[in-house]
């Protein structure tokens, strides 16, 4: 499959662990942040999102925490598992185009040991 | 079936042709984007449309033309491809401004 991203920041976790994935977002007007898991091969699949009147929110498995005065995002995995080998994305909502763009960051590989 | 589909899944073209990827989706979206994706980056937006007959440039608009005639389509057009078009392209689509995107499983382009 394709090899997205080999200059990506990598993590590193042995199975069991929990895993926490930061990003760091551009524009402090954006009200809506999105997680995505991007196997190889594969498009970017949702996790988990959240609006900016939330400072938390928790999935199966997973949690965002929002920071706004830093603008910053983070994704925490419980119980890591090699099925959550992928790379990662958040995605933001830019407020200065009506809120219908969605921009990404860079991403960062996850890379779970047995 | 219902869902995003994009097409063809792989593509070589040479050098100065015209190429068109194709994206489809069934949820009647309002909002459909096209991003590319190189080694080395993240998902760069191409350009993107609020609704039928309704689109705007991204981030990397230079060298592509879209259109959305109709709801559910939103083809991609390389006017004369070049081979910094080499790339991976995922079609994307949602309802509404603050909602998930769904996306497609990719086109991988090969100028050559």
């Amino acid at each position: 499959g394709e090899s997205v991203g080999l200059h990506l920041p990598t993590l590193s976790v042995q199975e069991g662990d929990n895993s926490i994935i930061n990003c760091a977002y551009s524009n402090s007007a954006s009200d809506y942040f999105i997680w995505y898991k991007q196997e190889s091969g594969k498009g970017p699949q949702f996790i988990i999102d959240i609006r900016s009147n939330m400072d938390k929110r928790q999935g199966q498995r997973v949690t965002v925490l929002l920071n706004k005065t830093v603008k910053h995002l983070s994704l925490q995995i419980a119980a890591t598992q090699p099925g959550d080998s992928a790379v990662y994305f958040c995605a933001e909502n830019p407020m200065n185009t009506g809120f219908q763009k969605l921009v990404f960051g860079t991403g960062t590989r996850l890379l779970v040991s047995p | 079936d219902a869902g995003i589909t994009q097409s063809p899944r792989y593509k070589i073209t040479e050098t100065g042709r015209q190429v068109t990827l194709m994206c489809h989706q069934t949820w009647s979206h309002s909002y459909m984007f096209w991003y590319r994706q190189d080694l080395g980056h993240g998902l760069r937006l191409i350009y993107y449309s609020a609704a039928a007959d309704i689109t705007d440039k991204g981030e990397v608009p230079d060298g592509y033309v879209v259109s959305r005639s109709k709801t559910e389509n939103f083809p991609l057009t390389l006017e004369s491809a070049t081979r910094s078009q080499t790339s991976v392209y995922f079609c994307a689509s949602r309802h509404g401004p603050n909602t998930e995107a769904f996306f497609g499983q990719g086109t991988r382009l090969t100028v050559v």
